[in-house]
């Protein structure tokens, strides 16, 4: 049974920092890309980061560019964003999810994990 | 950047047909992807490549692509299908790979 397991999230100043992880099981980690997508309280879906399987390749959303940097760990089946400089508008569930292999779309999602940037 | 528009909300009675929109310039010419997501819940999967269902997704959910809209339709639409619901591309154009439609609240009435 795939399941990603999100962790990490909490209370943070702002100008702080976070780092967020994703513990994978179930498939083979390394063949897949993986991204990160957040929500906002009441809002929209709005996609974070991609990370290319061997972690070669990777993209951000404009508004965290040079803020976050996505990474992963293949031998630890691990997923994991760091958050630098972070903003009150950074707050929201930041959910783990796959990308099936050979498509555009995410086929599983994690449960997320809440980050709230406030003082 | 791509942008994906989205009604915020749709109502139907139970039993009828839900449709719900996803505008974008030539949408036809890309893969579109719409998820399901209930209050407190992670988004599903409900069709995938425009028109395909995953496994255990009911046939009254279906989807259409063509020119500048892609559509969700839901017939026979019941009190569980009350959700929000996104549509989704990948943008190979940028660097915004993926893009998220703001998103469709349904109202079963």
């Amino acid at each position: 049974e795939v399941q990603l397991v999100e962790s990490g999230g909490g209370l943070v100043q702002p100008g702080g920092s976070l780092r967020l992880s994703c513990a994978a099981s179930g498939f083979t980690f390394s063949s897949y890309w993986m991204s990160w997508v957040r929500q906002a309280p009441g809002k929209g879906l709005e996609w974070v980061a991609n990370i290319k399987q061997d972690g070669s390749e990777k993209y951000y959303v404009d508004s965290v560019k040079g803020r976050f940097t996505i990474s992963r760990d293949n031998a630890k089946n691990s997923l994991y964003l760091q958050m630098n400089s972070l903003r009150a508008e950074d707050t929201a569930v930041y959910y783990c999810a796959r990308r099936r292999a050979g498509t555009t779309f995410v086929d599983y999602w994690g449960q997320g994990t809440l980050v709230t940037v406030s003082s | 950047s791509y942008v994906l528009t989205q009604p915020p909300s749709v109502s139907v009675a139970p039993g009828q047909t839900a449709r719900i929109t996803c505008g974008g310039n030539n949408i036809g010419s890309k893969s579109v992807h719409w998820y399901q997501q209930k209050p407190g819940q992670a988004p599903v999967l409900v069709v995938y490549d425009d028109s395909d269902r995953p496994s255990g997704i009911p046939e009254r959910f279906s989807g259409s692509n063509s020119g500048n809209t892609a559509t969700l339709t839901i017939s026979r639409v019941e009190a569980g299908d009350e959700a929000d619901y996104y549509c989704q591309v990948w943008d190979s154009s940028s660097d915004h790979l993926v893009v998220f439609g703001g998103g469709t609240k349904l109202t079963v009435l």
